[in-house]
């Protein structure tokens, strides 16, 4: 089935620093592919997506790329700020047309000023 | 606009217990999902409601149960609780209009402790 797998956390970054957090996935076909953020004391929430092979999907400053090549969808910020610690997801359907996730294990970013 | 709902925030069970987990999903949507996160892991999918009855459900035994109300709120319940029951449970809903958008809302948890 469906899987995704992400980088061994936790991260911890100087503010302004460059982030990327791996995420690699396993799927029939090409789902659609979502990075998902769980802040302190909240539920998770969708932070980007991307529907089909080269999209790059993109919010707050955050960016993804599709890659069906690599089977790959990586997590980058160009600058990071204490606010964006969080925990970070990747995830894909568990069916086509089905809001339901896999997620991967989730990356806990630590961002220090 | 009230997002997704969850309680109780915290309980305390012990082994054999039998645990009822509530959830009122984001005004607007009709379909219900529960998740299991244990510390250090991402959420791993339960199952989902629409419509008052079961439509998915992921890799869980029986003692995993649940119910969607008329008014689109959803219950969990969990009967013979073991150690490995402990864990956050969370709700998402979504609405069936907005299949394959990913858009999941989800609540804060309920975090439940076996001892």
């Amino acid at each position: 089935g469906n899987s995704v797998t992400q980088m061994e956390g936790p991260v911890t970054l100087s503010e302004e620093a460059f982030l990327t957090i791996n995420c690699t996935y396993t799927a029939t076909g090409y789902p659609s592919l979502f990075w998902y953020v769980q802040y302190p004391g909240e539920g998770l929430q969708l932070l980007l997506k991307a529907t089909k092979a080269d999209d790059k999907g993109s919010n707050k400053g955050f960016e993804a790329t599709y890659r069906k090549e690599t089977t790959s969808f990586h997590l980058e910020k160009g600058s990071v700020q204490v606010s964006d610690s969080a925990v970070y997801f990747c995830a894909l359907p568990l069916t086509t047309y089905n809001n339901d996730m896999r997620f991967g294990a989730g990356t806990r970013l630590t961002v220090k000023p | 606009d009230a997002g997704v709902t969850q309680s109780p925030t915290h309980l305390i069970k012990t082994r054999g217990q039998q645990v009822t987990l509530r959830c009122s999903p984001k005004s607007g949507h009709d379909t219900v999902s529960w998740y299991q996160q244990a510390l250090g892991q991402g959420p791993q999918f339960i199952f989902q409601y629409y419509e008052e009855e079961e439509r998915q459900r992921g890799n869980f035994p029986d003692r995993f149960s649940g119910h969607q109300f008329p008014n689109y709120s959803s219950e969990l319940n969990v009967n013979a609780l073991l150690l490995g029951d402990s864990a956050l449970y969370l709700c998402a809903s979504t609405y069936q209009g907005g299949r394959g958008t990913g858009e999941l809302f989800f609540g804060e948890g309920s975090r439940l402790t076996v001892l």
